[in-house]
């Protein structure tokens, strides 16, 4: 079993409406959970992180996190054709280390 | 005013030889990393230092070999380069490796390595 499992996608959605992604992951002692938007050619860049279960909003971004369930998502409201990019899941597995595995990411594709 | 930065962004070479590459962050973070980003995207840790002290060490072939001469600096070298060698390599730093805010990492923009 992979360590975070993601959906490679891709994920169409038209512009405007809410894109959904999500990421499980395997330990269930992880801690801290992130975001990243890879726009193709570029380098990954932090979007958000999330630490407690629940939602966590910033701006069109929304992280939830459910621990229990070992499940973490990205919603994104009002989808615009500039998010359209890969959106890699992180998860620090091992405390005191910074050591994040990397879900194979989400291609998303917001369509105008 | 660059956060991360890493030299070359490109490099071509021939299998068989040595390069290196090299990474610099002025965010005064403690924390520097090197991640592999494969053809299918697929992004993996490959070695962390803190403080200069090397605190992740990854199942990587013994080629590669990261040297940190001061915590603003990271730096990797490569040794008798293979084909499947040929990936995209990140740098990242962070300020710490634990507690909020602390352990986010900002990435480099990347090093395109293709070994012919």
């Amino acid at each position: 079993q992979k360590e975070v499992e993601q959906n490679s996608g891709p994920l169409s959605v038209p512009e405007g409406a809410i894109a959904s992604l999500n990421c499980t992951y395997s330990d269930r002692g992880s801690q801290s959970f992130f975001w990243y938007r890879q726009y193709s050619g570029k380098s990954p860049e932090l979007i958000m992180f999330i630490y407690s279960n629940g939602d966590k909003e910033d701006g069109r971004f929304t992280a939830q996190l459910n621990k229990a369930s070992q499940y973490v998502s990205l919603l994104i409201r009002d989808s615009q054709p500039s998010d359209s990019a890969t959106y890699l899941c992180a998860v620090n597995i091992l405390a005191n280390t910074g050591k994040l595995i990397f879900g194979q990411g989400t291609t998303l594709q917001v369509k105008p | 005013d660059t956060a991360v930065s890493q030299t070359p962004k490109y490099l071509v070479t021939q299998m068989g030889n040595d390069k290196s590459i090299k990474c610099e962050q002025n965010l005064g973070h403690d924390t520097m990393y090197w991640y592999k980003q494969d053809s299918k995207k697929f992004l993996k840790i490959m070695f962390s230092y803190n403080n200069k002290e090397l605190i992740i060490n990854e199942t990587v072939p013994n080629r590669f070999s990261p040297k940190s001469p001061d915590k603003a600096h990271l730096n990797l070298h490569i040794n008798s380069l293979e084909l499947g060698d040929s990936a995209v390599y990140f740098c990242a730093s962070s300020q710490g490796v634990a507690g909020l805010y602390q352990e986010t990492q900002y990435f480099g923009p990347g090093t395109r390595l293709l070994v012919l």
